[in-house]
């Protein structure tokens, strides 16, 4: 079956502007995590989904926001944006909290000029 | 608060060298314990996962890990690398409370034919 999608890959925006990624978890899948991944910094959680509800919130400020579709589909925003923005937002599914391990996607590569 | 530490942050070997790369967690009761491998330009991939009963599991490609309760630690191992093994490789913890995914900030494996 198809895997975990994420639209766009790449990406290049300029500071102050806004940006929506995208992702599609893997068919059955109803919880959706975002992570933000930069050199040196690891993984960092942003926030997670479970049937259209925000579970867990990672300490990142308001510009980062998320929102899950009815069909699982889930989209993260980030507003204003600001150089230290830049980095590979990932996706991750599986089929609910405490389920087994995320499925990742191939992430949206994010460049603040 | 909840964290994961792996404590290589660079790791160079020789083809055919055992590797061993630590992780570490803070307490926070029941956990589930993951590793991953990102391979350059792809995707992070499953590598092994424990969630209950022998501490000692077994994943692709010749990887193992232990999980020793009482160090909270879950070290990789694997007694032979080879070139392909070049990826970077994260630990990950779920804790039960919240059921959040905390990943360490990776080890950057380079192999040497």
């Amino acid at each position: 079956k198809a895997g975990v999608t994420q639209t766009p890959r790449y990406l290049i925006k300029t500071r102050g502007q806004q940006v929506t990624l995208s992702c599609s978890p893997i068919s059955g899948h109803r919880s959706v995590s975002w992570y933000q991944q930069t050199p040196g910094q690891g993984l960092q959680f942003l926030f997670e989904y479970f049937s259209e509800t925000q579970r867990n919130k990672g300490n990142f400020p308001g510009r980062f926001s998320g929102r899950q579709f009815s069909n699982s589909r889930s989209e993260m925003n980030v507003s204003t944006l600001e150089l230290g923005d830049s980095a590979l937002y990932l996706c991750a599914s599986r089929s609910g909290p405490n389920t087994g391990e995320l499925f990742f996607g191939e992430g949206s590569r994010l460049t603040v000029l | 608060a909840q964290s994961v530490s792996q404590h290589n942050h660079h790791v160079i070997l020789s083809e055919a060298a055992s590797l061993e790369l630590g992780c570490n967690y803070s307490y926070g009761g029941t956990v589930n314990l993951f590793w991953y491998v990102q391979y350059p330009g792809q995707h992070l991939q499953l590598l092994l996962k424990y969630f209950s009963g022998d501490p000692l599991v077994k994943g692709i490609k010749g990887f193992e890990a232990e999980f020793i309760k009482s160090k909270f630690s879950f070290n990789l191992r694997k007694p032979s690398v080879q070139w392909s093994d070049t990826a970077e490789y994260f630990c990950a913890v779920e804790f039960n409370t919240g059921n959040q995914f905390y990943f360490g900030t990776g080890t950057s494996l380079t192999v040497i034919p």
